[in-house]
């Protein structure tokens, strides 16, 4: 069974630019969820992906997109970098209609300069 | 919208017994659930909740009251390898996207 992986591990910006975060889901899982974890704070839920429509959404402007793909891998878009947005971001999978608990990925370290 | 309060810090002997308390305030509810995370690490599953009452894990077990909005997770014979970060989180959704709290940093002392 693969685990939640994640890529890049690290990036670093430059304010204003986009950046895309890739999460390949565990085997099996059909939902993907994506947080956002700035240092010494809980994670922040961005979005949730089912069955490749968006089920969910926080309170996260319209600049931080989505995408669910076939083989429910997701990518995380983020358009316009701001300085803020330095933090943790994970990546968590599901199973809708098994077993409640989510899988994180190791994440990706996003720093903006 | 939610509101989810856990204590920032605590500290406790190797061996002992300590219970790191939870309080939410939810439009909605889709169980509670806790996470352990490690420093530079993914969050794990630890517990979850939906009905009142306590369910033991082992040496973890959790509580859940829903009328008063209140959760614990309960950690007893503490080990080194039990200081991390201890993350409160109340189910969002069918999906269960989870709302987290802050997390309690815990210390285990020898």
């Amino acid at each position: 069974e693969t685990g939640v992986t994640q890529s890049p591990t690290h990036l670093i910006k430059t304010r204003g630019q986009q950046v895309t975060l890739r999460c390949s889901s565990q085997s099996g899982h059909n939902t993907v969820s994506w947080y956002q974890q700035a240092l010494g704070q809980g994670p922040q839920f961005i979005f949730q992906y089912y069955r490749e429509e968006e089920n969910g959404r926080g309170n996260f402007p319209p600049r931080f997109s989505g995408l669910q793909f076939p083989n429910y891998s997701s990518e995380l878009n983020v358009n316009a970098l701001e300085l803020d947005d330095s933090a943790l971001y994970l990546c968590a999978s599901s199973l809708v209609g098994g077993a409640k608990e989510q899988y994180f990925g190791p994440g990706t370290r996003l720093t903006v300069t | 919208g939610q509101n989810i309060d856990q204590p920032t810090e605590m500290t406790a002997t190797e061996g002992a017994i300590v219970q790191i308390n939870c309080t939410y305030q939810t439009s909605g509810f889709n169980g509670l659930f806790w996470y352990q995370q490690h420093a530079g690490e993914a969050p794990t599953f630890l517990s979850y909740n939906v009905l009142d009452g306590l369910e033991e894990k082992g040496r973890f077990s959790s509580f859940l009251s829903r009328s008063k909005g209140y959760s614990y997770l309960l950690l007893k014979e503490l080990q080194m390898k039990d200081s991390a970060s201890y993350l409160c989180a109340v189910g969002l959704n069918s999906g269960y996207a989870l709302n987290f709290g802050k997390g309690t940093s815990l210390l285990v002392t020898p």
